[in-house]
């Protein structure tokens, strides 16, 4: 079956520019999540959600990042005025989470590369 | 705080040898998950632990809950296996994860 999908797979923008990534998660996976790998910097968490809410934002930099998700599926990440930090692989993951018995296995989409010049 | 700490973190070894990569990682972790990430290559999942031990083909994931500590090992290495491996502790609650700092593997012919 499909996997997690991203777009765009690369986004180069100018600084202070705004900028949308989306994922489309696994059918079905009620749980979504929002990672960044930075050069020299490994992978970080930014954002959780269960469903359309988001109850851990704990991981996003600034109020210049922001997410949502709609009808329990797409989620968007927009990062307004972007700066020359923003670049990193930003990677979202999916997962049933919820079912019973089930192992909360986190399927990774290929990740979307953002370059601020 | 969750955090995780992983060794070593480059690991060069001949075709064949067996490949030991270790994680350790503090309290309020439920279970350890072991990815896979090929140079310019997306990230893979290979195994989620919450106790006891998985195999799957080659690879072979274990984990002792009372020392927080798991380990990753690899059989009859392949310059294929080369790539960085990656440890992540999954937060209790909603399951976000901690990163380890990545072992980057090389399996030379």
């Amino acid at each position: 079956g499909a996997g997690v999908s991203q777009s765009p797979s690369n986004k180069v923008t100018e600084k202070g520019k705004d900028v949308e990534l989306r994922c489309d998660p696994i059918s079905g996976h009620t749980a979504l999540y929002w990672y960044r790998q930075s050069l020299g910097q490994g992978l970080e968490f930014l954002i959780y959600f269960q469903g359309n809410s988001a109850p851990d934002k704990s991981g996003l930099p600034s109020d210049r990042f922001s997410a949502e998700r709609t009808g329990g599926s797409v989620s968007t990440l927009t990062i307004q005025r972007t700066q020359q930090e923003d670049s990193a692989v930003y990677l979202c993951a999916s997962s049933q989470k919820g079912l019973r018995g089930r192992d909360n296995e986190q399927f990774f989409g290929p990740g979307t590369r953002l370059t601020v010049l | 705080k969750n955090e995780v700490e992983q060794s070593p973190q480059n690991l060069t070894a001949q075709e064949g040898e067996f490949i030991t990569i270790n994680c350790s990682y503090s309290v309020g972790i439920s279970a350890l998950h072991w990815l896979q990430q090929h140079p310019g290559g997306g990230i893979v999942s290979l195994f989620m632990l919450s106790s006891g031990k998985k195999k799957h083909g080659r690879l072979i994931a274990t984990i002792n809950i009372q020392e927080k500590h798991s380990s990753l090992h690899i059989t009859a290495s392949h310059p294929r296996d080369s790539a960085v491996y990656i440890c992540a502790g999954a937060n209790f609650g909603n399951e976000k994860l901690t990163f380890g700092t990545g072992t980057r593997l090389t399996i030379i012919p």
